[in-house]
């Protein structure tokens, strides 16, 4: 089953409203979420690493106002995208790791949230 | 930096056709090297891996090696099927010297596989 619970799904909102997207661990405890962004037809892009407790790093061109990290709890991390534009609408994904896994194991990935600005 | 690059799709293959996907990566240190899977609307399920030279990785008929000399980790399969039809990619994470993995995944661009009865 899924370890790891992201939500929403899927969103639609008006331009210029924020919207906040859950990434869970459901049986692990996650000392650093990963968010990425996929544009159609293209890859995913690294946009920051969230760690519990302190600030979250991010990745080179992101703006870290427009997109809030908070991790607040080793099961919870959220990315609040602000004052939403069309331009923000893509496919948000979030990835974990078990801490008590040992060295190379793969991260475990939520099953995406699909951001649509009207 | 790291990088990895897939070959380009799509790539469109009759039913038990044979499957590859080129992968080649650089890397400054000992990476650790996936195939990620993505079907339609949902999100990346690891499909194999391999942490060091000469392994393979190895999972629902797909395989793939990895080739320190070539720096690369083609996939294959002998057989595909129409669920197969999907979004493959392929990743790197860095492991540094000590082992311990900080966990960046590095992608390549994805290869869409279209499988037709």
């Amino acid at each position: 089953g899924a370890v790891v619970s992201q939500h929403p799904s899927w969103v639609i909102c008006k331009s210029g409203t924020s919207v906040k997207i859950e990434c869970r661990s459901l049986d692990f405890q996650a000392t650093t979420m990963f968010w990425y962004r996929q544009f159609p037809k293209q890859s995913l892009m690294l946009m920051a690493t969230s760690n519990e407790g302190s600030k979250a790093t991010y990745e080179q061109g992101v703006e870290k106002d427009k997109f809030l990290i908070n991790h607040a709890s080793l099961t919870l991390s959220t990315l609040t995208v602000t004052s939403a534009h069309p331009e923000d609408s893509s496919f948000y994904i979030c990835s974990s790791k078990d801490v008590r896994q040992g060295l190379a194991q793969p991260q475990h990935f939520g099953d995406g949230t699909r951001l649509s600005i009207l | 930096g790291n990088s990895v690059t897939q070959m380009e799709g799509p790539v469109t293959l009759s039913e038990e056709a044979f499957l590859t996907i080129n992968c080649t990566y650089t890397a400054t240190g000992y990476p650790s090297l996936f195939w990620y899977v993505q079907y339609p609307g949902e999100g990346l399920q690891l499909l194999l891996k391999a942490t060091k030279a000469d392994d393979k990785g190895s999972n629902k008929g797909f395989e793939a090696t990895y080739r320190k000399e070539t720096t690369s980790f083609h996939l294959e399969k002998g057989s595909v099927q129409v669920s197969d039809s999907a979004v493959y990619f392929c990743a790197l994470r860095e492991e540094d010297a000590g082992g311990t993995s900080y966990g960046k995944l590095t992608f390549g661009q994805g290869t869409i596989l279209t499988v037709h009865p």
